[in-house]
């Protein structure tokens, strides 16, 4: 399995300019979720998804858009990039069978709007 | 007011010391409970879940005190490799998971 995998690894957007962050699984987990992570800052969740057609805001979902049409992708989609939004994206996938499920995460998207 | 709360550190310990990590979490309905670790620039890894009869596993032992809505992590015997930033976070549905802004900890040969 690959596990969780990202693309990119960086970007770089000027301000206004619209992209997707991808993310993909390959365990058959229903729960994914996405965070962005700020220097000195814990991870703040955006938006998370508990199986393919339903998604959820989550503490920070302001300027960001997701949908998951199936249950391996869940991409992040940036709508008119600010230089707020410069920070390090990392995606994750829940099995969902229970409360004490383990996160696995990809290995992150650093991104810079400039 | 911050869901989960940690003291930043850093923590600076020799090799072989005993450390200690708190962390405070504000919500009595959270029902998961974990330690993860971060290395520099690198996607977080789990190191272990947290229960309220406490664990361990080698090195490492986790404590949850639901009462006064506290996790601790007690990692003996420190190892170089033990340097990083520790995250705690704590699950609410299922699903919501709210983490620490960490505590980075420095082992010094």
């Amino acid at each position: 399995n690959a596990g969780v995998t990202q693309t990119p690894k960086f970007q770089v957007l000027k301000t206004g300019q619209s992209m997707t962050l991808q993310c993909a699984q390959d365990m058959n987990h229903e729960y994914m979720s996405w965070y962005r992570q700020d220097p000195g800052m814990g991870l703040r969740l955006i938006h998370y998804s508990v199986g393919a057609g339903i998604t959820d805001q989550g503490e920070v979902p302001n300027g960001y858009n997701v949908s998951r049409s199936t249950t391996e992708d869940f991409p992040l989609r940036l709508l008119s990039a600010a230089p707020s939004q410069t920070s390090v994206y990392f995606c994750a996938s829940t099995p969902g069978r229970g409360s004490a499920d383990t996160q696995y995460f990809g290995p992150g998207t650093r991104l810079t709007v400039l | 007011r911050k869901e989960v709360e940690q003291d930043p550190g850093p923590f600076n310990v020799p090799e072989g010391a005993t450390v200690a990590f708190n962390c405070t979490y504000s919500n009595s309905a959270s029902q998961s409970f974990f330690w993860y670790r971060q290395d520099c620039r690198k996607e977080p890894k789990l190191l272990m879940s947290v229960y309220s009869s406490g664990n361990e596993d080698g090195r490492f032992t986790a404590q949850l005190n639901r009462a006064s809505q506290y996790i601790s992590l007690l990692i003996r015997d420190s190892k170089l490799s033990d340097s990083a930033t520790y995250l705690c976070v704590v699950g609410y549905n299922f699903n919501k998971f709210y983490f620490g802004s960490g505590t980075k900890l420095n082992v010094k040969p």
